[in-house]
């Protein structure tokens, strides 16, 4: 199935500071990727949804100054987490759609995830 | 906008049982239902999926089955065994909006 990295794995940083995720496609072309966010023992929460080449679309409640999403090729979206803080802390998963034959369309593939910590 | 409602929260089977999860949702418009398996510490894995023109579908242990009258949708998992151990999502999507709409998660337990 197609593949989709997520890098880095996991990051510790000092409250305060930014933090950037990125998101690859491997072996397809994902013109729309998702941000995903998890807290323990929870389900997945939809934060965006990233176009290539236009702007990012936010769910309600998630502030778009705060996480910054680039979608700036086919196969590569980025979220960084701006100024972040303590409650920042949570399991970041990103997903792209796969809109190549043999699939739905509508086929979603996860990355692995980032484990973010802030101190 | 889509509610999914999965049931049971945490299910326990022997290994060699039967497993079977139950999501209903709400919106009339979704079309498309997938299944997820995650691991800890690890990211979502699709398994199944099901489109709404089609009542199921199989793949070797694993079946989805779909009631778009009743809108609900059902994961069977044949033979289970200990791997089988994760937490298990339902999700829903209309086509239009692609977003995936996700239930709140069945963590199974296969014991051996």
């Amino acid at each position: 199935g197609a593949v989709v990295s997520q890098h880095p794995s996991w990051v510790i940083c000092k409250s305060g500071t930014s933090v950037k995720i990125e998101c690859r496609s491997l072996d397809f072309q994902a013109t729309t990727m998702f941000w995903y966010r998890q807290f323990p023992k929870q389900s997945l929460m939809l934060m965006a949804t990233s176009n290539e080449g236009s702007k990012a679309t936010y769910e309600q409640g998630v502030e778009k100054d705060k996480f910054l999403i680039n979608h700036a090729s086919l196969t590569l979206s980025t979220l960084t987490v701006t100024s972040a803080h303590p409650e920042d802390s949570s399991f970041y998963i990103c997903s792209a759609r796969d809109q190549g034959a043999g699939g739905f369309g509508e086929t979603q593939y996860f990355g692995p995830g980032t484990r973010l910590l802030v101190l | 906008g889509e509610n999914v409602e999965q049931h049971p929260s945490t299910l326990s089977v022997q290994e060699g049982d039967s497993a079977v999860i139950k999501c209903t949702y709400s919106d009339s418009a979704s079309n498309y239902f997938p299944w997820y398996k995650q691991e800890l510490g690890k990211g979502p894995q699709l398994i199944i999926d099901i489109r709404s023109n089609v009542g199921e579908k199989k793949d070797q242990r694993i079946a989805v089955t779909l009631n778009k009258t009743a809108k609900h949708f059902s994961l069977h998992i044949t033979e289970t065994q200990p791997e089988d151990s994760a937490v298990y999502f339902c999700a829903a999507s209309p086509n239009s909006g692609y977003a995936l709409n996700f239930g709140k998660g069945t963590s199974l337990l296969v014991t051996p």
